[in-house]
């Protein structure tokens, strides 16, 4: 597509529930990025994929969180056991080659996630 | 650990005048920084990049400025408008996989 899409725009769950989001990066773009923003904040690094290779986990915050990425293209992030305090807005973000390649990341309009 | 910071979270300015949004960041090896502007409800945009090896970029009303002697990074706005009312953030990259993001700086626009 013509850019990067994100579903559901909004998620309101109940503390314990699993959530999964969505994200279906811009088409050819090898990277892509999950970010999470809390109210107020700065983006928070979760993970990346680039290609083939084994994705970079190293922001995930805990084994509750999970994300995968099928044929190359789309990706979903799965919280499992929600808590209150993973309750931000998630965002995608995809680009040609990842940042080795300087290329420009071009986020989503992100996921809201509230749990109650 | 290390860090992008922002000196002031919000900055008002009249419309027309000029805007300067400010940085700080602290890994003397970072190499790429990069400025982006999120509207509320809306991902991030990019505005304008630079690398470590460039004192000053500019762009359409927009300019960057990168002193790494103090490790300081600023984005001015030319003529500010309504439309650039949002959250600025700065972010770096020190070779790695992922951008640093900093907390942000909430600029408004006054008539």
């Amino acid at each position: 597509g013509a850019g990067v899409s994100q579903s559901p725009s909004n998620k309101v769950t109940e503390k314990g529930k699993d959530v999964e989001l969505r994200c279906d990066p811009i088409s050819g773009h090898t990277a892509l990025y999950w970010y999470r923003q809390s109210l107020g904040q700065g983006l928070e690094f979760l993970i990346y994929f680039q290609g083939n290779s084994a994705p970079d986990k190293s922001g995930l915050p805990s084994d509750r969180f999970s994300a995968e990425r099928t044929g190359g293209s789309v990706s979903t992030l799965t919280i499992q056991r929600t808590q209150q305090e993973d309750s931000a807005v998630y965002l995608c973000a995809s680009s040609l080659q990842g940042l080795s390649g300087a290329n420009v990341l071009t986020f989503g309009a992100g996921s809201r996630l509230t749990v109650l | 650990g290390e860090s992008v910071g922002l000196h002031l979270p919000t900055l008002s300015v009249q419309e027309g005048d000029n805007s300067i949004i400010n940085c700080a960041y602290s890994n003397s090896a970072s190499d790429y920084f990069i400025w982006y502007k999120q509207e509320s409800g809306k991902g991030p945009q990019f505005i304008i990049d630079i690398r470590s090896n460039m004192d000053k970029r500019q762009g359409q009303r927009v300019t960057v400025l990168l002193n790494k002697t103090v490790k300081h990074l600023s984005l001015q706005i030319a003529a500010t408008q309504p439309g650039d009312s949002a959250v600025y953030f700065c972010a770096e990259n020190r070779g790695e996989r992922q951008l640093t993001f900093g907390s942000g700086t909430q600029l408004t626009v006054l008539p």
